[in-house]
């Protein structure tokens, strides 16, 4: 595998499920994010880690839960969604100093 | 406050050059990215200016003007697979991390 992976491409869950999204960078990167992209909407940042330790949290809500046990993985933990979550999750990373991020190809989520 | 504005949709001709243009204003500023982003899927990286003037990178070009909060992507002899959206991000100065601003992208349809 190269670059950034992510999985699974699409899912479908109900509002009180518990599901988990997973990302994986094979670049050597230091720093990896979580963005939202919905609709007509610009993309949103919703975390950046940097050498595994959170350095942003964009006022997201708790139902979502990332974790990111090494530089090279990332999930995010998601329970009790709303239909408005429903929106393409993109993973991307890039070194701690260079301008560059490297997106995964996402994963399409529908809440029901 | 942060904000970066770039035209909804454009249509060009195979063959022609377009212009897409992209003006911000942001609390910092520390560099101004182009992504290409098809449908479906991840956004791939076209330019980066941090300094003003033009950049140049085979058909695409990126040119950036700091004092008016302005940049625009060129895109010349338009191929039918240039077809994508593209994004303007810029990224906020200060910290450690690579935090980008998108702006809502700009979808190109290239006709016959």
């Amino acid at each position: 595998e190269t670059g950034v992976t992510q999985t699974p491409r699409h899912l479908v869950m109900g509002m009180t499920n518990k599901k988990s999204l997973k990302c994986e960078q094979h670049l050597g990167h230091n720093a990896m994010y979580w963005y939202k992209q919905s609709a007509k909407k610009p993309l949103e940042l919703m975390f950046v880690y940097n050498f595994k330790e959170q350095t942003e949290n964009n006022s997201v809500p708790s139902r979502f839960s990332p974790e990111c046990p090494n530089s090279s993985h990332l999930f995010l933990h998601l329970h009790t969604l709303q239909p408005e979550d429903s929106a393409l999750y993109l993973c991307a990373s890039s070194q701690t100093e260079a301008y560059e991020q490297y997106f995964g190809p996402g994963t399409r989520l529908t809440v029901t | 406050g942060q904000n970066i504005d770039q035209p909804t949709e454009m249509t060009a001709t195979e063959g022609a050059i377009v212009q897409i243009n992209c003006t911000y204003q942001t609390s910092g500023f520390n560099g101004l990215f182009w992504y290409q982003q098809h449908a479906g899927e991840a956004p791939t990286f076209l330019s980066y200016n941090v300094l003003d003037g033009l950049e140049e990178k085979g058909r695409f070009s990126s040119f950036l003007s700091r004092s008016k909060g302005y940049s625009y992507l060129l895109l010349k002899e338009l191929q039918m697979k240039d077809s994508a959206s593209y994004l303007c991000a810029v990224r906020e100065s200060g910290g450690a991390t690579n935090k980008l601003i998108f702006g809502t992208g700009t979808l190109l349809a290239v006709q016959p």
